[in-house]
């Protein structure tokens, strides 16, 4: 079963857009949320990453926004610009179990010029 | 300092074939991590270690085998190949000071 459930599995923008996926999760016992960005043939790298004790989160142009209750939480990806074009994956972890990372599916976003 | 590198980068199998995955760190992380990436699935844990002669499963261990003889190296075994196996896989250590998983450039495993 798929414990983190990451939408829209892709996203075409303008330029200037905000792109914003959203991810669901399942396990309570999740305490870490990071996001990754993954270039076509390269590894994951990781973007930005939230604590549940934080609402929201900003580096630079991306923004993590934290729904503890709700169970979700989402990135945006202010003024986008084309070289954000990428596959962006949600995952969690519980740093007591080994911070072993539960992965979404994935997000091909397209920034076009 | 190269991070986690991985050997090979590409690698074709027939069924039934064995084969081995190096995933090497020179960053002294305690924690490494194999998973296989397929589409639509995101990436999956196959098995972890955390530490030097552990290991221990993950998501999908079956048809899979680990070794951490060495801090530095953690390998990942297919003693008999399957197409269903056919995947990207990827090795992964974590630095617990920064709390992030540091990702290497990946394997591209296809079993005929």
């Amino acid at each position: 079963q798929q414990q983190v459930k990451q939408s829209p599995q892709s996203l075409i923008v303008q330029k200037g857009g905000i792109p914003i996926i959203n991810c669901a999760y399942e396990n309570t016992a999740f305490d870490y949320f990071p996001w990754y960005q993954q270039f076509p043939g390269k590894g994951p790298a990781l973007l930005i990453a939230i604590r549940p004790d934080v609402s929201e989160k900003k580096e630079g142009r991306f923004t993590i926004s934290f729904n503890k209750s709700a169970k979700q939480f989402s990135l945006h990806i202010m003024d986008s610009q084309p070289g954000d074009s990428a596959t962006y994956f949600c995952a969690a972890s519980e740093e007591a179990a080994g911070n072993k990372l539960t992965f979404g599916g994935g997000t091909r976003v397209l920034v076009k010029p | 300092n190269a991070g986690v590198t991985q050997t090979p980068k590409f690698r074709v199998l027939k069924t039934g074939q064995s084969m081995t995955l190096l995933c090497a760190q020179d960053m002294n992380h305690e924690y490494m991590y194999w998973y296989r990436q397929d589409p639509g699935m995101g990436l999956r844990l196959i098995h972890y270690s955390v530490g030097e002669g552990t290991t221990a499963k993950g998501e999908v261990p079956d048809g899979y085998n680990v070794s951490r003889l060495k801090k530095q190296n953690f390998l990942l075994g297919l003693e008999s190949a399957a197409p269903s196996q056919t995947s990207v896989y990827f090795c992964a250590s974590w630095d617990r000071d920064v709390y992030e998983q540091y990702f290497g450039p990946g394997t591209r495993l296809t079993v005929t």
